[in-house]
């Protein structure tokens, strides 16, 4: 089945530093999402991308849908403590259910 | 608030036992979806439902089921409860529109011993 391959793992960084993350598949996503997930509480939606080669910024963040629609980034510029959380990319693939298949998330850390 | 609700919160168990989740979707969402997180995992869709209909099915043990009723409301019957069962379990809903993207509600954290 369809698989998302999300990197880094896991990212320690110090408050004001940009951070960057990405997902990439072996197939094609009509639609790219990135969500959060603070500790104990349900993925909230950051960005959504619907479109090969857009770009979409809300507030510090910015993702882009790749033009291959094979892969998207999430940049964060100038993190700030409150960033701290699981970042998951999730797309929709080929299939007409609307099925969501998330990638297995970016941990990051903020020091501040 | 993503105007999705989940109850319970929280739930302990024995293992051999037998729950049922609870999901209330967001108003006017027909779609509700159903998704496991074991720990530091990511989350693994079980089952969709479609207006009352099963749409999807990911990776659902035999012994778990789910429905939607007519209200849009829905369960995750989870029976035989195992130690491995315990995670957190999501429910998010949809629009319509096949691309638009889920809601997820706070989920229930299944504790089983």
């Amino acid at each position: 089945g369809q698989q998302l391959n999300q990197s880094p793992q896991s990212m320690f960084i110090q408050e004001g530093e940009d951070v960057s993350m990405n997902c990439t598949s072996s197939s094609i996503f009509n639609t790219w999402l990135w969500y959060k997930q603070d500790p104990g509480e349900g993925p909230v939606l950051l960005i959504a991308l619907y479109k090969a080669g857009e770009l979409t910024s809300n507030g510090r963040l910015t993702a882009q849908f790749g033009i291959t629609r094979k892969d998207s980034f999430l940049n964060i510029s100038a993190s700030i403590p409150s960033d701290v959380g699981i970042y998951f990319c999730a797309g929709h693939g080929s299939s007409n259910t609307g099925k969501l298949i998330f990638g297995q998330g970016t941990t990051l850390q903020v020091k501040p | 608030d993503s105007g999705v609700t989940q109850t319970p919160k929280h739930l302990i168990t024995a293992t051999g036992q037998r729950v049922t989740l609870r999901c209330s979707p967001r108003s006017g969402d027909l779609s509700v979806y159903w998704y496991q997180q074991s720990l530091d995992q990511g989350l693994q869709f079980l089952i969709q439902y479609y207006n009352g209909e099963e749409r999807a099915k990911g990776n659902i043990l035999e012994r778990f089921s789910a429905q939607q009723f007519p209200d849009l409301h829905s369960e995750l019957n989870l029976s035989s409860l195992e130690l491995g069962d315990s995670a957190l379990y999501f429910c998010a809903s949809r629009r319509d529109s096949l691309n638009s993207p889920l809601h997820f509600g706070n989920g229930t954290r299944l504790t089983v011993t």
